[in-house]
């Protein structure tokens, strides 16, 4: 039972430039949260999705960042417009019901240079 | 408001106990959580425990729940050199859906 995948694990782009980052959650899980790790701090929530739905996205910027797990296929956290200060690891967790277990994926981590 | 914060680092010998500690804020949370990160990784839920509790034991690790005082542990006995790594205490709490509120992360140095 593959755990949460999440990819690319490295990503790289220039100011102005789009990143997509993509989660796939653990098998039967259909609740995804996407977490942003700045160098040398703890995890801050960013947004909370179940399937075509956004239920809490109280963490999330309000500009230039964007999350959405359709019906089909991965959750997708897709920053526009990058700026150096997005350079972080972001990291999604999956649970079944509820948020009693979250489990992470190994994360991605952007650098905008 | 929500707010968990941890000692920043912590230095213990192999075969030692570790203690280490987290205060968060918020009384009415529901759960709270100890998770490991080894550098370059993803986050390991080590264990959990509900707010209706005091203690939780599973095999080396020990939570203790003060909430009274909003405090929580979590003891590792018998440290080894493979527990090196950053220990993140996290809460979720009445009202907030299922989002995790994490502390700032203690290091845990294992010397020989």
């Amino acid at each position: 039972n593959a755990g949460v995948m999440q990819n690319p694990r490295h990503l790289v782009r220039r100011r102005g430039q789009e990143a997509r980052l993509r989660c796939s959650p653990m098998k039967g899980h259909s609740h995804v949260y996407w977490y942003r790790q700045l160098p040398e701090e703890g995890l801050k929530f960013m947004v909370y999705l179940q399937k075509e739905n956004i239920i809490d996205e109280s963490g999330m910027p309000k500009e230039r960042f964007s999350a959405e797990f359709p019906k089909e296929g991965p959750s997708i956290l897709r920053i526009q417009q990058v700026v150096r200060g997005d350079s972080a690891a972001y990291f999604c967790a999956s649970s079944g019901v509820g948020p009693n277990e979250q489990f992470f994926g190994p994360g991605t981590r952007l650098t905008v240079l | 408001g929500e707010d968990v914060e941890q000692s920043l680092f912590l230095s213990v010998r192999e075969g030692d106990s570790s203690v280490i500690n987290c205060t968060y804020t918020d009384s009415s949370s529901t759960y709270l959580y100890w998770y490991k990160q080894e550098p370059g990784a993803g986050l390991q839920l080590l264990t959990y425990i509900f707010s209706n509790m005091d203690m939780k034991q599973d095999q080396r690790l020990t939570v203790l729940l003060n909430k009274k005082d909003k405090h929580l542990s979590l003891r590792i006995a018998d440290t080894q050199t493979g527990d090196s790594a950053i220990y993140f205490c996290a809460e979720v709490y009445t009202g907030t859906a299922s989002k995790l509120t994490f502390g700032t992360g203690t290091r845990l140095q294992v010397t020989l």
